[in-house]
């Protein structure tokens, strides 16, 4: 059964400082993982998906590291901004045709100005 | 650009009440998914359909119903609502193993 943890749960940090989230998970026979950043009260927004033949995926100011072999993702957000504020979440797939996602519990990150 | 809606976006119901929410994606994807998302639980699959005409159980899916009407559209379906059933609940599509999921904004429900 596919388990993903995220360490830590919430993140403090002044603007301008870079942001290193870290995802683990359980079972490293997965076909891709997937990043995901939510608002209060909103919906997710896919912010990067790297696939098992990656190591790195890259968006503007986000950079995510897949090592399949030491079970870990880590996203990485350069040169923060308040507006980045948000809780991140990562997705493993799971199940035997891994057509199942499952979640991490998010990190909360607050940008202080 | 419409992606993944989900209607309602907001619901009160009483307990033992029916209701559908309603979900529909426009991306032609093969894979649909009902989660629900709790304080401090995270997202928890209820329900998924890995293709048009199939559903599958995920890890909570005691209490509701799912129909995946045809490609587009997958519902879910509380047949009597319970408390415990309280939750935002979300839909997200995508095709498996080779595009990004994406999420519905969700819907609040409340039953009382």
């Amino acid at each position: 059964k596919q388990e993903v943890t995220q360490i830590p749960a919430a993140l403090s940090v002044p603007e301008g400082e870079n942001l290193v989230l870290n995802c683990s998970f359980t079972d490293s026979a997965i076909y891709n993982l997937q990043w995901f950043r939510q608002d209060p009260g909103k919906g997710l927004t896919s912010l990067l998906l790297i696939q098992s033949s990656q190591r790195e995926q890259t968006s503007g100011r986000l950079n995510a590291s897949l090592d399949k072999s030491s079970g870990r993702s880590t996203l990485y957000i350069a040169a923060s901004q308040p507006g980045d504020s948000a809780t991140y979440l990562c997705a493993a797939p799971s199940g035997a045709a891994g057509n199942k996602l499952t979640f991490g519990g998010g990190t909360r990150v607050l940008v202080k100005p | 650009n419409a992606g993944v809606t989900q209607t309602p976006k907001f619901q009160v119901l009483k307990t033992g009440q029916s209701m559908t929410l309603q979900c529909a994606q426009d991306m032609n994807h093969n894979s649909m998914y009902w989660y629900r998302q709790d304080p401090g639980m995270g997202l928890r699959l209820i329900y998924y359909s890995a293709s048009e005409g199939t559903t599958d159980k995920g890890e909570v899916p005691n209490g509701y119903n799912v129909s995946r009407l045809n490609k587009r559209e997958f519902s879910l379906r509380l047949e009597s609502a319970a408390p415990s059933q309280t939750s935002v609940y979300f839909c997200a599509s995508n095709n498996v193993r080779n595009t990004e999921a994406f999420f519905g904004q969700g819907t609040r429900l409340t039953v009382v």
